[in-house]
């Protein structure tokens, strides 16, 4: 079993659907990081957290660290919000990044 | 406003040739990281530098070299290049002290296709 598990895997929406991705994790961590990418592009830093919640723009994110477990939301999602989203946690014990293999989102206008 | 830079894009090479990665940030972090990218698997770490001088492997270290040279830049080379390296690489660094933000910065990634 991965230590980071994404859920789902793949998921397609309508432009304007709200968007829940969901990150499970097996260890004890000290933040954990919500990525984006682009087909053929980097990887870009959307939020880290360690605790409660983050808002930025559209895109929020929340972790419960008692049930190991985060999700990132979208609302009014677009078409350019399509990418992968990765979930990555930073172990407490090693302080090394465990990622999850990602959500591939596609929102179709 | 760079960040992080990665160098080349695209590379293509035959089994047994050798290259090396370029990897270079401005943010003056403390740790490096270099990454590979495969398709229906998360971003597995190859060595990682917490500070200048210091290299350590992560999960799939074999067939790669690394070097710090300096706080800026950390390559990343392979010596005889297998097949089984075809991938996407991606550098990225971060402050990592407890207390600091910890954010990582990514390069835009590298295409190695191994032939």
């Amino acid at each position: 079993k991965n230590e980071v598990e994404q859920s789902p895997q793949n998921l397609t929406a309508q432009e304007g659907e709200f968007i829940t991705i969901n990150c499970s994790y097996s260890v004890g961590i000290s933040a954990l990081h919500w990525l984006q990418q682009h087909p053929g592009g980097g990887i870009v830093s959307l939020f880290m957290l360690s605790s409660g919640k983050k808002k930025h723009g559209r895109l929020i994110a929340t972790i419960n660290i008692q049930e190991k477990h985060s999700s990132l939301h979208i609302t009014a999602s677009h078409p350019r919000d399509s990418a992968v989203y990765i979930c990555a946690v930073r172990s407490y014990n090693t302080d090394k990044l465990i990622f999850g293999t990602g959500t591939r989102l596609q929102v179709f206008p | 406003n760079a960040g992080v830079t990665q160098t080349p894009k695209f590379q293509v090479l035959k089994t047994g040739q050798s290259m090396t990665l370029q990897c270079a940030q401005d943010m003056n972090h403390n740790s490096m990281y270099w990454y590979r990218q495969d398709p229906g698997m998360g971003l597995r770490l190859i060595y990682y530098s917490a500070s200048e001088g210091t290299t350590d492997k992560g999960e799939v270290p074999n067939g790669y070299n690394v070097s710090r040279l300096n706080k800026r830049e950390f390559s990343l080379r392979l010596e005889s290049a297998a097949p089984s390296q075809t991938s996407v690489y991606f550098c990225a660094s971060s402050d990592t002290d407890r207390g600091l933000t910890g954010e990582l910065f990514f390069g835009e990634g590298s295409r190695l296709t191994v032939l």
